[in-house]
C-alpha cells in the first residue's frame, strides 16, 4: 500500500533556529502534498497544499514567510519553520493523495517540534 | 467553506458496549474517509465511501454514507480496550487541489 514517510518524529530546538521536516511518498508520486498542524486532542489543521514545481497555497491565518514550502520532486516536500518559537511547538503532519480523484490521503507519522 | 461536524467529540464507554459516532455537513461529498489517529502518530485509513448510501463493514466497525452525501456514520460493535484513539472523518470534494476537510474528531476511550 502507499506509504508515506515524515522525517523527523521528533525534534528539540532553540527559539530563533530554523527546522525543516521532510515528508516522502515511497511508492508513489504525488503532485500535491498537504501540510497539516495538530494542537493536543484537538483535529488536524489544514497549513498549507504544497504543489511540485510551483508555489504553495497557505490558508488563511498561516504565514508563508514562516513556514516554508517547497515540493521539488514528485515523491518529497519540505516544511521548514523559520526563526522558531515556543508557540510555534506543536505536532505538524503531512499527508499526499494517490492518483484518481476519490484516492484517499495517506499520513506520515507526524513530528513533534518542540521549541525551548 | 465544506464543513464536517463530528459528534460526540468524546465518548468513554467500557469494554463490550456499542457505540456511534456522527459525522454531518450542510454540503455534499464526493467521497468521506474515516480515519483512525493514536497519541504521536498520523492518521491511518479505516474506510473509504463514495456511493450514498454505502455501507461497509470492517470486521467490528460498520461505515455508513448518508443517501445525499452529506453525512456518515460509524458504529462499533463490542468495542475492546484496542478501540482507543481519536477517530476523524474527513471529505472530499470537488476542489482543484482534492483538499479534504476534516471533522473536529472524536476522542474514544474504550476502559476495560
Amino acid at each position: 500500500g502507499a506509504v508515506v514517510s515524515q522525517h523527523p518524529s521528533r525534534v528539540i530546538c532553540k527559539s530563533g533556529t530554523s527546522v525543516k521536516i521532510e515528508c516522502r511518498s515511497l511508492d508513489f508520486q504525488a503532485t500535491t502534498m498537504f501540510w497539516y498542524r495538530q494542537f493536543p486532542k484537538q483535529s488536524l489543521m489544514l497549513m498549507a497544499t504544497s504543489n511540485e514545481g510551483s508555489k504553495a497555497t497557505y490558508e488563511q491565518g498561516v504565514e508563508k514567510d514562516k513556514f516554508l514550502i517547497n515540493h521539488a520532486s514528485l515523491t518529497l516536500s519540505t516544511l521548514t519553520v523559520t526563526s522558531a518559537h515556543p508557540e510555534d511547538s506543536s505536532f505538524y503532519i503531512c499527508s499526499a493523495r494517490g492518483q484518481g480523484h476519490n484516492s484517499p490521503l495517506h499520513f506520515g507519522n507526524g513530528t513533534r517540534l518542540t521549541v525551548t | 467553506t465544506q464543513l464536517l461536524e463530528q459528534s460526540p467529540q468524546f465518548l468513554s464507554i467500557q469494554e463490550g458496549e456499542n457505540l456511534t459516532v456522527y459525522c454531518n455537513s450542510s454540503s455534499v461529498f464526493s467521497s468521506l474517509q474515516w480515519y483512525r489517529q493514536e497519541p504521536g502518530e498520523g492518521p491511518v485509513l479505516l474506510v473509504t465511501v463514495v456511493t450514498g448510501g454505502e455501507v461497509k463493514k470492517l470486521k467490528r466497525l460498520t461505515f455508513q454514507f448518508g443517501d445525499a452525501r452529506k453525512d456518515s456514520s460509524l458504529h462499533i460493535t463490542a468495542a475492546q480496550t484496542g478501540d482507543t484513539g481519536l477517530y476523524l472523518c474527513a471529505g472530499g470534494g470537488n476542489n482543484a487541489g482534492n483538499m479534504l476537510t476534516f471533522g473536529g474528531g472524536t476522542r474514544l476511550m474504550v476502559k476495560p
